[in-house]
Order: C-alpha cells, then sequence, then structure tokens
C-alpha cells in the first residue's frame, strides 16, 4: 500500500467552478500537510500548508485535514485558467525527513 | 533574489556513462533535498543534505547514486553508470532549516534521458 493516495485525474472543469482534489494515507503519524502547484516542465510550489487537523484558507484555496478518516482535501473557488496544472499533495511525520508526496492530479479550467 | 537553480536543465546520456545534476541553493537555505519524478508517479524523496554532511539518504538507490553539499558551491547529485531506468526529472528543494514547517522551494528540474 502505497503510503499517499492521490486521484492522478485528469480533472476538467469549467471556469469559474468550485474544484474539490484529495488524498488519503496510510501513516497515522503523518502531521505536517502540504498541497503543491506544478506547471508543466516547472518545478512544486507551496500553495498551503496545515499543521494536524484542521481547515486553513487562503483567498481562493482551502486546504483541510481530517486525521481521524486520514483524508486531506483542497477547494479552489472561482476556478481561473491559470489555475490549470498538476496539484500534488505531500506529508510528513514529526519524525525523519522524507516528504511524502501524492501522485498529483491533472486539473484543466476551461474558459 | 534568485530561486533554486538547477543545471543542466536538460541531460542526455548514453547508458554507462555518468550523470551529474547539479543544484545551487536560495541565498540563505543551507538545507537541501532531492527528488525524482518518474511519469505518472509522485516525487520520491532521494536525499536531504546539509552543508558538507548527509543527513538522511534512505531513498537513495544503494548503488551508482551519491550526492554531496560541499561548504563552497551547489550541491551535486551523482549517478554512475546510468541506465534507461533512470531517465526521470530529478528536482532539487531547499529550505532556510530542517524543520518540518520551513518550506522547501523547489528548482526547475533536471530532465534525464538514458538512450
Amino acid at each position: 500500500q502505497k503510503e499517499v493516495e492521490q486521484d492522478p485525474g485528469p480533472l476538467s472543469v469549467p471556469e469559474g467552478a468550485i474544484v474539490s482534489l484529495n488524498c488519503t494515507y496510510s501513516n497515522s503519524a503523518f502531521q505536517y500537510f502540504m498541497w503543491y502547484r506544478q506547471y508543466s516542465r516547472k518545478g512544486p510550489e507551496l500553495l498551503m500548508y496545515t499543521y494536524s487537523s484542521g481547515n486553513k484558507e487562503d483567498g481562493r484555496f482551502t486546504a483541510q485535514v481530517d486525521k481521524s478518516s486520514k483524508y486531506i482535501s483542497l477547494f479552489i473557488r472561482d476556478s481561473q485558467p491559470s489555475d490549470s496544472a498538476t496539484y500534488l499533495c505531500a506529508m510528513s511525520s514529526n519524525t525523519g525527513n522524507q516528504f511524502y508526496f501524492g501522485t498529483g492530479t491533472s486539473l484543466t479550467v476551461i474558459p | 533574489n534568485a530561486g533554486v537553480m538547477q543545471n543542466p536543465r536538460h541531460l542526455v546520456r548514453r547508458r554507462g556513462q555518468e550523470a551529474r545534476l547539479r543544484c545551487s541553493p536560495m541565498k540563505g537555505h543551507s538545507h537541501v533535498y532531492w527528488y525524482r519524478q518518474l511519469p505518472e508517479e509522485g516525487l520520491k524523496f532521494m536525499v536531504y543534505l546539509q552543508k558538507e554532511n548527509i543527513i538522511d539518504e534512505s531513498g537513495m538507490p544503494k548503488e551508482r547514486f551519491s550526492a554531496e553539499f560541499p561548504k563552497e558551491g551547489p550541491s551535486i547529485l551523482r549517478i554512475q553508470q546510468v541506465v534507461r531506468g533512470d531517465s526521470a526529472a530529478y528536482f532539487c528543494a531547499s529550505s532556510q532549516s530542517g524543520l518540518k514547517n520551513n518550506e522547501q522551494f523547489f528548482g526547475p528540474g533536471t530532465r534525464l534521458t538514458v538512450l
């Protein structure tokens, strides 16, 4: 079983739609949860960072962590064509140095 | 303030040759991480280094791969006797500290193709 599972998509939505991206994980020791955005042929850039459970909002982006279900989500409101990219979830525990990444979900926002 | 720099951006090698990938962290960052990204797969951690020290190499293949981060100069990921399975995008990230809540900034990656 992979440490982190993420539906690869692809996901295609019309401009203005609400997008929901999700990851599940198996390691209950994970405490740090991140979402990265990666444009084609570029390196990942950090979008959201959350520690432990709860919600975090930043502009059009909301990250949710449900540790009891080992499930994290990223919501994008009022999606824009510029949001078209691959979104990667990543997580880590308090111990060790590794960040574990999902495979990424490819999102296309159609104008 | 320049971001993380990686070179070359593209590297083509024949089987059996050596590949050297370079990473210059952001200014003021002394922690470097190397990841490998295969098609249809997520980023896989390879190694974590601080200046002159390898902190965690648990993700590195035991043979042919090595990494260093000297006191002066960029971090180097070295792959000896490359095989076709080494073809991938290799990303370097840097952070100001090794704390988990410290953001890792990624470079643009080096795409290695082994013929």
